[in-house]
């Protein structure tokens, strides 16, 4: 299994508070995304990352941010937590060689109420 | 735009019965198609991918094949078990040559009772 880890793997937090979900990679792949999950949409696309400081917007980026400082390392924000973006979120990484292929994290769960 | 259309089911099969799940897409280039698998409580994990026409992919006793005539991606199985019960989700991936993400259908629900 690729070594993806996020955490934390559950969080409750109330409407307006600032939450950061972060992903952490071991295989040292250049591209990280986030997407989230909900019922009747599948996963969509958040943000993503090409490089250490190079993110881009997805499908679905408005109130959310991300940072990587470090390959390692993609950080998920959500400056002011709203009840719609209770969801599961999900980290994928892809490497240099088979970047059409993209490794799951196993998610975290965050409401917000 | 990208688009993938898939049953969401649930759709329910005994155990040994032949499973077929339909998947057809949108896309603007010559995109790579994947099957996806998760299952309870966990993150999602490839299943078998195809990145040109007429590829068939294969994994687990699980096959598709890549179709462009008909923009299709279905998933067979010949003979489901228990074990196979799941989520799957197809994807599609455009052919821009970018860091862009996956496009994914809304998952179809598979349950195999014994």
């Amino acid at each position: 299994d690729a070594g993806i880890t996020q955490s934390p793997r559950h969080k409750v937090t109330e409407t307006g508070t600032p939450v950061t979900l972060r992903c952490h990679q071991t295989e040292n792949h250049r591209y990280m995304y986030w997407y989230r999950q909900d019922p009747g949409h599948g996963l969509r696309l958040i943000h993503y990352s090409y490089g250490v400081k190079d993110t881009d917007k997805g499908e679905v980026s408005d109130g959310y941010s991300v940072s990587r400082s470090k390959t390692e390392d993609f950080l998920l924000t959500l400056e002011s937590a709203t009840s719609s973006q209770t969801s599961v979120y999900f980290c994928a990484i892809s490497g240099r060689q088979e970047i059409n292929e993209q490794f799951f994290g196993p998610g975290t769960r965050l409401t917000v109420l | 735009g990208n688009s993938v259309t898939q049953m969401e089911g649930p759709v329910t099969l005994s155990e040994e019965a032949f499973l077929t799940i339909n998947c057809t897409y949108t896309a603007t280039g010559y995109p790579s198609l994947f099957w996806y698998v998760q299952y309870p409580g966990e993150g999602l994990q490839l299943l078998l991918k195809a990145t040109k026409a007429d590829d068939k992919g294969s994994n687990k006793g699980f096959e598709a094949t890549y179709r462009k005539e008909t923009t299709s991606f279905h998933l067979e199985k010949g003979s489901v078990q228990v074990s196979d019960s799941a989520v799957y989700f197809c994807a599609l991936r455009d052919s821009g040559g970018g860091a862009d993400g996956l496009t994914f259908g809304k998952g179809t629900h598979l349950i195999i009772q014994p």
